[in-house]
């Protein structure tokens, strides 16, 4: 079976360029996650969707971050305009139901470098 | 304000012996708490979910305990490997909006 598939798996982008991130689900999952990891902060939830819908985008740090759900088999998160602050690893997650109860399944991340 | 703790510095243990790692919490009162490891370049992988109400959950040479009393989750690899060498993550339901929330970590690593 495939898992979370994400793409780029590196981008390497100049301050102020905009950055889009991608992720295909699991087939059958309808929660999706967007996290992202640093050394500081580790793990941080940025935004989950349930079946498509937005549920909480309040880890979102600014407006600068946005996510969209088209449809059940794919995800985009979109930095505009990136800051090298904004430099880490960005990782998507699914799983079935709402994803605490549920083991969530992670992709292999997009590291992004923001120079 | 709420806080999930795991052991910061690294566990470093001999092939064979059991390692056990902690995962401590505050201001939370989880209905379920999961584990996650972590290999360098790669996404966390899901190993075990424990509900509040169940005291203990195994899983081939792991085993998870979760006391809400000591509000603290034990971890425990058995006859550890090299291959066992990774980041382990804990991660508790927030209290809000049911999302999860990890903590930082810790890095096992297990020597032949």
């Amino acid at each position: 079976d495939a898992g979370v598939i994400q793409s780029p798996r590196h981008e390497v982008t100049e301050m102020g360029q905009e950055v889009t991130l991608r992720c295909k689900p699991i087939s059958g999952h309808n929660s999706l996650f967007w996290y992202r990891q640093t050394m500081m902060r580790g793990l941080e939830l940025l935004i989950y969707f349930n079946n498509n819908v937005p549920i909480d985008d309040s880890g979102m740090p600014e407006d600068r971050f946005s996510a969209k759900m088209p449809n059940a088999s794919f995800s985009t998160l979109k930095i505009q305009p990136s800051e090298p602050r904004d430099s880490a690893v960005y990782f998507c997650a699914s799983s079935l139901g709402r994803g605490h109860d549920q083991p969530q399944h992670f992709g292999d991340g997009t590291r992004l470098s923001i120079l | 304000s709420q806080k999930i703790e795991q052991n910061s510095e690294a566990l470093n243990i001999q092939e064979g012996k059991t390692a056990t790692l902690t995962c401590n919490y505050t201001n939370y009162s989880p209905a379920y708490l999961q584990w996650y490891r972590q290999d360098p370049g790669r996404g966390p992988v899901f190993l075990l979910l424990i509900r509040e109400n169940e005291k203990e959950k195994r899983k081939e040479r792991l085993k998870v305990t979760f006391d809400t009393t000591l509000k603290q989750s034990l971890f425990h690899i058995t006859a550890s490997q090299p291959a066992d060498s990774a980041t382990y993550l804990c991660a508790l339901v927030s209290n809000q909006g049911g999302k999860l929330i990890f903590g930082q970590g810790t890095e096992l690593s297990v020597k032949p």
